[in-house]
């Protein structure tokens, strides 16, 4: 399985963008790659998914350079509703057995006024 | 939201007992998780379930079991409970790696 690096916290304000990059360098090719969020006593959540290139829904942006050993979540313009807990996850939607899903430690977002 | 819930929300129990929480889903996912959540750590694995019958180890398995008789339902059992085993539980469904995983409320377990 991928084994992912995120950093473990980061600050910004209200209204700026804020990116968090995700190390995967041994990235299988059948993998994707998740973002959750995590609310303090809630479950994650899911945020967005992709493979390559660029995925945008209403929520985030995920950027997948060409050889897929990292990728950026993109959160535009945060509130402060936005802080939370980030993860990122490397997982192989083909295999059943063996097929995990597993979270790294995250990325502490603080979003200050 | 996809139908899955945790019971109980809440339990306080002595050491050396066994415990068992319940996950449910109604989605017909494939796919069932256990983590634990403890306090400035991420969410680690206890096991998991890739269908009916099928279960395997995450990694933090020592001292837990696991039973999936049916698809709709994933038991966690803590055979002989131990105060290092006071975490938040939570589970999780999905009906495939490629698709989001839903999560439950968690459970706030206490072992005294």
């Amino acid at each position: 399985l991928a084994k992912t690096t995120q950093p473990i916290s980061m600050d910004s304000y209200e209204g700026q963008e804020v990116n968090i990059t995700c190390s995967h360098n041994n990235i299988a090719t059948n993998d994707y790659i998740t973002w959750y969020q995590q609310f303090p006593s809630q479950g994650p959540r899911f945020i967005i998914q992709g493979y390559k290139t660029k995925v945008t829904n209403e929520v985030a942006s995920l950027f997948i350079p060409a050889d897929r050993k990292s990728s950026t979540l993109s959160l535009p313009r945060v509130s402060l509703s936005d802080t939370a807990v980030y993860y990122c996850l490397v997982g192989d939607p083909i295999k059943a057995a063996g097929n995990k899903l597993t979270f790294g430690g995250g990325t502490r977002v603080l979003v200050k006024p | 939201d996809a139908g899955i819930t945790q019971s109980p929300r809440h339990k306080v129990t002595e050491t050396g007992t066994p415990v068992t929480l319940r996950c449910h889903q109604t989605e017909n996912h494939r796919y069932m998780y256990w983590y634990r959540q403890d306090p400035g750590h991420g969410l680690r694995l206890i096991h998991y379930s890739y269908g009916v019958k099928d279960t395997d180890k995450g990694e933090v398995s020592d001292g837990y079991s696991v039973s999936r008789s049916k698809t709709e339902d994933f038991l966690l059992t803590l055979e002989s409970a131990t105060s290092s085993q006071t975490s938040v539980y939570f589970c999780a469904s999905q009906t495939g790696m490629d698709t989001e995983a839903f999560f439950g409320q968690g459970t706030r377990l206490t072992v005294v």
